[in-house]
């Protein structure tokens, strides 16, 4: 059975540093690539950027290039996503998701981990 | 705002049919392929429809997706109370090379 099992909910505050994880079992890892969402309160679901575990490349969107890193870790089926300094409107869901290539679709997602920036 | 276009909400009735519009420009629905996704109240979304008109397994024959030019189209039919969800839809932009989705529609089951 295909899994994604992120990391759990995180409470922190402004200025810290954050990185949150996604595991994929029940499927080669390698022939995936990992996207991570994001979804505000209340709000849509936005593309943040995808991994290619194989190598590590990473395409990000024009909108989260510079203020988030994507990374993987294909020796423990491990994606990551992560800040290093966090902002209070960084409040939000985040899903990771699995595809087989950069613009196909995503066929399964994590649960999705909730992480509230807050002072 | 989303370079995507869909209508904020539709509602209709149990049993009956309905369809939701996925407006976008030949960057990005017009030259590339569209899913939609459903996402239930507090859970992650899943996908529905993908390569605008293929279900992936599971998902009931109710749900078909549609494309002409640079809109896309996702309906339902035998509307449940189940399918009281958001429905986004997605697609890859050549010009900004990014995964746009939707601003989301709200389903209302009446």
């Amino acid at each position: 059975e295909v899994q994604l099992v992120q990391s759990g909910a995180e409470v922190k505050k402004p200025g810290e540093f954050l990185r949150i994880s996604c595991k994929g079992s029940g499927y080669s890892f390698t022939n995936y690539w990992i996207t991570w969402v994001r979804q505000m309160p209340g709000r849509g679901l936005e593309w943040m950027g995808g991994i290619d575990p194989t190598d590590s490349y990473v395409n990000y969107s024009p909108s989260f290039q510079g203020h988030v890193t994507i990374s993987a870790d294909r020796s423990i089926s491990t994606a990551y996503l992560q800040w290093s300094s966090l902002k209070a409107s960084d409040t939000a869901i985040y899903y990771c998701a699995r595809h087989p290539y950069l613009t196909a679709p995503f066929d399964y997602w994590g649960q999705g981990a909730l992480v509230t920036v807050s002072s | 705002q989303s370079v995507l276009t869909q209508p904020p909400s539709v509602s209709a009735a149990p049993g009956q049919r309905v369809t939701i519009s996925c407006s976008g420009s030949s960057s990005n629905i017009g030259n590339n392929l569209v899913s939609w996704y459903q996402q239930l109240p507090g859970t992650a979304p899943k996908l529905l429809i993908y390569e605008n008109n293929k279900r992936p397994s599971g998902i009931p024959d109710r749900f078909s997706g549609s494309k002409s030019g640079t809109s896309a189209t996702l309906g339902i039919t035998g509307l449940q109370t189940g399918d009281e969800a958001d429905y986004y839809c997605g697609t890859w932009d050549s010009t900004l090379s990014a995964v746009l989705f939707g601003g989301g529609t709200k389903l209302t089951v009446l």
